[in-house]
């Protein structure tokens, strides 16, 4: 089993709804997560950060923390056109190597 | 500079030849990371940085890769001996680990590498 499972999609919704990207791991140790987006060609740029267990919402992203599933979340609202973009979830223990979901690629058509 | 810089943006090299690729951190940061993405893959781990620390290395995938950090900033990853398999792009993040709050990495724009 690997240590971060996430589906590669791709995805496809159209303008306006509500997309929720996951990840699931194995390694109960993990404090840190984060979700990255990434454009075509272009580096990883991050999204959301929550440390340990519990929800945060920034704008129309809100990245939700179970450890107790060890399990994942991130929910776009109102989704956009440019919200198209493959979505990374990372994660880590303090001081340790972030390990990275394989992406999921999404599409929002207008 | 505000962010990561890596260099070359692209470059391209023919089987057998050794390349270095560079990155510069974030100013302060005291975590370095290399990672790879291959086409169509998730990000896969080579090596880690943290301040004065040996480095962790458990991600090269074999003896023609290395790579060094001098004076606690800027990082060179040297592949010997390129392989066509070896075509990927290599990203560099730096992360400030001071505070839990500032926990967080952010990447340059990475080096295409192709080996033909």
């Amino acid at each position: 089993q690997k240590e971060v499972e996430q589906d590669p999609g791709p995805l496809s919704v159209p303008e306006g709804a509500i997309v929720s990207l996951n990840c699931t791991y194995s390694n109960s140790a993990f404090q840190y997560f984060m979700w990255y987006r990434q454009y075509s060609r272009k580096g990883p740029e991050l999204l959301m950060y929550t440390y340990s267990s519990g929800n945060k919402e920034d704008g129309r992203f809100t990245a939700q923390v179970d450890k107790s599933s060890k399990y994942i979340s991130l929910f776009i609202r109102d989704s956009q056109p440019s919200d198209s973009a493959t979505y990374l979830c990372a994660m880590s223990q303090a001081g340790t190597a972030l390990i990275f979901g394989k992406g999921t690629t999404l599409s929002v058509s207008s | 500079g505000a962010g990561v810089s890596q260099s070359p943006s692209n470059k391209v090299t023919e089987k057998g030849k050794d390349v270095e690729l560079r990155c510069d951190p974030i100013s302060g940061h005291t975590a370095l990371y290399w990672y790879r993405q291959s086409l169509g893959q998730g990000l896969e781990f080579l090596i880690y940085f943290q301040g004065n620390s040996a480095p962790d290395k458990s991600g090269l995938p074999s003896d023609r890769f290395s790579a060094e950090r001098t004076g606690g900033s800027v990082s060179t990853l040297t592949i010997q001996r390129t392989q066509q398999e070896d075509s990927a792009v290599y990203l560099c993040a730096s992360r400030s680990e001071v505070r839990r709050a500032n926990d967080q990495a952010f990447f340059g724009q990475g080096t295409r590498l192709t080996v033909v």
